[in-house]
């Protein structure tokens, strides 16, 4: 069936170092990947998105890298800082809008 | 705040009872989504609406599911006979003017059920 995964469920780093997130899809027609982050009890977050055409993105402190060679994608947050823990979910889009969400990873910045 | 909003935030029923969660969207947002998120795990896909149109439902939704959005504005979903393991965080998000199925979805802070 058709999944989004990620390769590890949790990530600790060091408050100021940077944090890769990865995500692997099965669904070579998702025309359209996000990045969501999730803090306790509260909804996703938007925070970046990638079209199919393009493979690298970037926000703020963010970028986002698509490889539709292998199917994966990650989410790369320069100079972690402890307001960026969180669990962080990588979603496609299979089309009409539907999203496909990984598991998540959870990240915990330390001080 | 312009953001989606759903309500109640907390719901706590018996077994058997019926619930109704409601979803008010970003103003002039056509689309109107619902996910379930269970602990640990990511959102999973209920159904959507184009403005009042009920366009996709998952098979996640089972007949004791019902959604709605008469007015194309708010929508609400309904879980009538509750069971224990309807039991989730109900998840709506909202996107788009342009009613693109690309355009960012923006989600609300959820309802969590409790089934006794």
């Amino acid at each position: 069936g058709e999944s989004v995964g990620l390769h590890l469920p949790t990530l600790s780093v060091q408050e100021g170092d940077n944090s890769i997130i990865n995500c692997a899809y099965s669904n070579s027609a998702s025309d359209y990947f996000i990045w969501y982050k999730q803090e306790s009890g509260k909804g996703p977050q938007f925070i970046i998105d990638i079209r199919s055409n393009m493979d690298k993105r970037q926000g703020q402190r963010v970028t986002v890298l698509l490889n539709k060679t292998v199917k994966h994608l990650s989410l790369q947050i320069a100079a972690t800082q402890p307001g960026d823990s969180a669990v962080y979910f990588c979603a496609e889009n299979i089309g009409q809008g539907k999203l496909i969400f990984g598991q998540g990873t959870e990240l915990s910045v330390k001080p | 705040d312009t953001g989606v909003s759903q309500d109640p935030r907390h719901k706590i029923t018996k077994r058997g009872q019926n619930v109704t969660f409601r979803c008010d969207p970003i103003s002039e947002h056509n689309r109107l989504y619902w996910y379930r998120q269970t602990l640990g795990q990511g959102p999973e896909f209920l159904t959507y609406f184009q403005n009042e149109a009920q366009l996709e439902k998952s098979r996640l939704l089972s007949d004791r599911f019902s959604a709605e959005r008469p007015k194309g504005s708010f929508s609400t979903l309904e879980i009538q006979r509750t069971e224990q393991g309807d039991s989730a965080m109900y998840l709506c998000a909202s996107s788009g003017t342009g009613g693109r199925s690309t355009d960012t979805q923006y989600f609300g802070p959820g309802t969590r059920l409790t089934v006794l």
